[in-house]
């Protein structure tokens, strides 16, 4: 079946802002997730959108939703060498939760 | 106490072994999730308990058996494993909203067992 699309890889330089973006599989997705992982460590759920939100921003993370394209991004504003780790963009269509196979941002200082 | 642990970090158990994952919270959550992630792959929902009860099980094959005891505690029972289930188990918990326990407003994960199995 269809895969929840992600690019593999995004560096950046401390200071500028990151996107982070997805494609995903099924209009009909209700939320779509963002998850964080850092090296060794467990995942953290950075934030969510609802299918009928275009925009959501918490802090210096913002998500954009285009419906039409089925297209999800995640903009870190002013990126720091924290936010260096690997992000999954996640779907839910009919109860079943698909991972994309996650951005690793690396931030150079 | 915002912390979700889980016992053990890590397990090695042979294909005819049955051992047990324990994962445990204190948050009050009522809703409680095991997740696979296999080494450089992106994590796999496995199982959803709301309020004690198991509510989305994503087809996961029977020689692994969950087990919500109270609403604290969550346990992934292991039997007749084979190599390819080796990866590491994440548990999380959240709080019950108005929507269904799978559509968490926030996740606390714990730091994941990591299982082989030989």
């Amino acid at each position: 079946g269809e895969d929840v699309e992600q690019s593999l890889f995004l560096s950046v330089r401390e200071g500028d802002s990151s996107v982070i973006n997805c494609t995903y599989t099924d209009s009909s997705s209700t939320y779509l997730y963002w998850y964080k992982q850092e090296p060794g460590a467990g995942l953290q759920l950075l934030t969510y959108i609802f299918s009928n939100m275009d925009m959501k921003q918490d802090q210096r993370l913002t998500v954009l939703l285009n419906k039409k394209d089925k297209h999800l991004s995640l903009r870190i504003a002013d990126t720091q060498t924290g936010d260096s780790a690997i992000y999954f963009c996640a779907e839910i269509v009919h109860n079943d939760m698909r991972f994309g196979a996650g951005t690793r941002l690396t931030v150079k200082p | 106490d915002t912390e979700v642990t889980q016992t053990p970090k890590h397990l090695v158990m042979g294909m005819t072994n049955k051992k047990s994952l324990k994962c445990e919270q204190h948050m009050g959550h009522r809703a409680m999730y095991w997740y696979k992630q296999k080494a450089k792959k992106p994590p796999e929902l496995m199982f959803v308990y709301s309020y004690e009860k198991l509510s989305i099980n994503e087809s996961v094959p029977s020689r692994f058996s969950p087990e919500c005891p109270n609403s604290s505690l969550l346990n992934l029972h292991l039997h007749a494993l084979q190599p390819e289930d080796s990866a590491l188990y994440l548990c999380a918990s959240s709080q019950e909203n108005s929507r269904a326990a799978l559509y968490p407003d926030t996740q606390y994960f714990g730091p994941g067992t990591r299982l082989t199995v030989l």
